[in-house]
């Protein structure tokens, strides 16, 4: 049973747009939310994270936000740009245990 | 060299042959790990290390073996693989007991069992 799922294998969305990028968990006792990028031939890299305290957190031109009780968290970015295409998953700890990663949505930014 | 590395980048081995994936971190970190990424699957954990002990093995087959000789290295020897165990093996590390949940990876070893 997957306890992180991401349902959207793929995204396309124009440049200079929003992507938004979905991820939905059933463990109630995650208590830490990540995000990782990963381009081809190349490991994941940590993107941006949130704690369960905190219902939103902002790094540049990527958010994301988490909703408790719908378990679910998403990412934004905007502007997107093409560099922004790559495999993006998300992860979550419960109380500093192993992290558990969704499949990956695989994001296309075109011009 | 810095961050996570991983040697070989691709590895093509037969059913009876024994080959080692090793990874390598330049981050000081203390915890070190062993990811398995299939096609359309989420990466599954293999294998943790914590200051050189390993903590977890999750019901990993026992021709995946795994090697921390120091808290910068980290193998993991195969032998008698199936063509199931075709995938991209991840390494990761981690500074554990810090406030940051956050792993490195390193870019991976792809291997193909013929």
């Amino acid at each position: 049973d997957q306890q992180v799922k991401q349902n959207s294998p793929s995204l396309s969305v124009q440049e200079g747009r929003i992507s938004i990028l979905n991820c939905d968990y059933t463990n109630s006792m995650f208590d830490y939310f990540l995000w990782y990028k990963k381009y081809p031939a190349e490991g994941p890299t940590f993107l941006i994270s949130i704690s369960s305290i905190k219902d939103k957190n902002e790094d540049g031109r990527f958010t994301v936000f988490l909703n408790k009780s719908a378990k679910h968290l998403s990412l934004h970015i905007v502007p997107s740009q093409p560099g922004d295409s790559a495999v993006y998953f998300c992860a979550a700890s419960a109380y500093a245990d192993k992290l558990i990663f969704g499949t990956g949505t695989r994001l296309q930014v075109f011009p | 060299e810095t961050g996570v590395t991983q040697t070989p980048r691709h590895l093509v081995m037969g059913m009876t042959n024994k080959k080692s994936l090793k990874c390598e971190q330049h981050l000081g970190h203390n915890a070190m790990y062993w990811y398995k990424q299939s096609a359309k699957k989420p990466l599954e954990l293999m294998f943790v290390y914590s200051l050189e002990e390993r903590v977890e093995n999750n019901s990993v087959p026992s021709r995946f073996s795994p090697e921390c000789p120091n808290s910068s290295h980290l193998f993991l020897h195969l032998h008698t693989l199936q063509p199931e165990d075709s995938a991209l093996y991840l390494c990761a590390s981690s500074q554990e007991g810090t406030a940051s949940y956050e792993q490195y990876f390193g870019p991976g070893t792809r291997l193909t069992v013929t």
